[in-house]
């Protein structure tokens, strides 16, 4: 069980725009620890995605957003195309365990 | 080019030990911190360790504290995970990766992978 909890799957449409959440507590995100995203393309290595709860690396487009607020973050990809399908993860810091934390992963389906 | 490169994965019997080791390239690696990231078939992703870019701190999950031993060469831009009394559980395809620079060390995030090397403890 991950210290930081994602929905197992989210689906959209072409076009449309989908939200990942990934809940932590007040030992991980809620205590101030950025989060951060990646994108793991089927039998690839995860990307990094998003850094710093809302930005973006050289090379990913503006369709990837995060945000933060309270013990909470989001993925939004408006805009969603076929190569969006991917596995999604968050990742942040977790104080009491004194460990790097990724969250349970989020399965992409573009419908 | 930047790139990160691991090998020594494979068929492992329970209890059997492996040395894992992460070429780096492109890049200097004697100024960032590395870690090892691992992922069991089908399932999530699973910090491991990290080793600070001098190699003189050390961190590791709880889930693999006193069995892994994380270690880096920077003469030879290569990071190792040492891995022993392996089981089933250990099985998964291990990942190097290499933190960012930029703000608190707490803060850092895994701006570039490898492709992972798999590890298979079975008998």
């Amino acid at each position: 069980q991950s210290v930081l909890t994602q929905p197992p799957s989210v689906s959209g449409a072409p076009g449309q725009r989908v939200t990942i959440s990934c809940t932590g507590s007040s030992s991980n995100i809620g205590a101030g620890y950025d989060v951060h995203w990646y994108q793991q393309l089927p039998g690839t290595a995860p990307k990094l995605l998003i850094y710093g709860n809302s930005n973006r690396p050289s090379g990913v487009p503006d369709r990837f957003s995060g945000s933060k607020s309270g013990t909470s973050a989001s993925l939004a990809i408006s805009g969603l195309q076929a190569e969006d399908e991917a596995d999604y993860y968050c990742q942040s810091y977790d104080s009491l365990s004194g460990s790097r934390v990724f969250g349970g992963g989020t399965k992409l389906t573009v419908l | 080019e930047v790139q990160l490169l691991e090998s020594g994965g494979g068929l492992v019997q329970p209890g059997g030990s492996l040395r894992l080791s992460c070429a780096a390239s492109g890049f200097t690696f004697s100024s960032y911190a590395m870690s090892w990231v691992r992922q069991a078939p089908g399932k999530g992703l699973e910090w491991v360790s990290i080793i600070s870019d001098s190699g003189g701190n050390t961190y590791y999950a709880d889930s693999v504290k006193g069995q892994f031993t994380i270690s880096r060469d920077n003469s030879k831009n290569t990071l190792y995970l040492q891995v022993n009394s392996l089981r089933a559980e250990d099985t998964a395809v291990y990942y190097c990766a290499k933190s960012s620079n930029s703000g608190s060390y707490l803060n850092r995030y895994f701006d570039l992978w490898g492709r992972g090397t798999l590890v298979t403890v079975s008998s």
